[in-house]
């Protein structure tokens, strides 16, 4: 089993959509998580970290939910900018991130 | 947020030749991070590199292979020796500082190897 596992995608969705991706880890003392965004050609850039009550920046929502070591992103009111491959990711001990293997995002006009 | 540049930012290279891989920061960091993305693939960690000591190799990765220098604080070099085509990858530094906010981890703009 994967460490970190999310669903590969594409999820082809229109503009204004709201759309929801989910990871799951399998080490139970991971300690820190989040989502980073890679857009094509680019290096992964952090999109928010995932706190345990759950958190929201904008458009975008992070839920954490230890007990079934589920992570999720939700994005509303998607932009043709979101497009996007989007990377859970996931910090064990010693400052050692493992990266899912990310969900790719297209968003349509 | 911090400025990571690499150097040389893509090659293309024969088999059996090496390629060495720079990483500089704009500030003082303890450790520094190399990872690899193999096309279509997410990152893997390589190695992480500390200042002052060798670096610690993760699971699959070999100092023979991948040898890592650190000679100061804002500065690493990694090394891809005897390649084959199955190094065609990207290879990024990274490493943790403050940004907006919060502590993150922040990558270079990676090195795109080919190897014929």
């Amino acid at each position: 089993r994967k460490e970190v596992e999310q669903d590969p995608g594409p999820f082809n969705v229109p503009e204004g959509a709201t759309v929801a991706f989910n990871c799951t880890y399998s080490n139970s003392a991971s300690q820190s998580f989040f989502w980073y965004r890679q857009d094509c050609r680019k290096e992964p850039k952090l999109l928010m970290s995932v706190y345990s009550s759950g958190n929201e920046d904008g458009r975008f929502t992070a839920q954490l939910n230890r007990a079934s070591q589920y992570i999720s992103l939700l994005i509303r009111d998607s932009k043709l900018s979101d497009s996007a491959t989007y990377l859970c990711v996931v910090n064990g001990a010693g400052n050692m991130l493992t990266f899912g293997g990310g969900t790719r995002l297209m968003v349509k006009p | 947020s911090a400025v990571i540049s690499q150097k040389p930012s893509r090659d293309i290279c024969q088999r059996g030749t090496s390629l060495t891989i720079q990483c500089q920061v704009d500030s003082q960091v303890t450790m520094m991070f190399w990872y690899r993305q193999q096309p279509g693939q997410s990152l893997t960690l390589i190695a992480t590199a500390n200042q002052g000591s060798e670096a610690t190799y993760e699971s699959g990765f070999v100092i023979d292979k991948f040898p890592i220098s650190r000679p100061n604080l804002t500065f690493s070099t990694l090394t891809v020796s005897n390649m084959s085509p199955e190094d065609s990858s990207i290879y990024l530094c990274s490493v943790w500082l403050s940004g907006t906010g919060t502590y993150e981890q922040f990558f270079g703009p990676g090195t795109r190897l080919t190897v014929l």
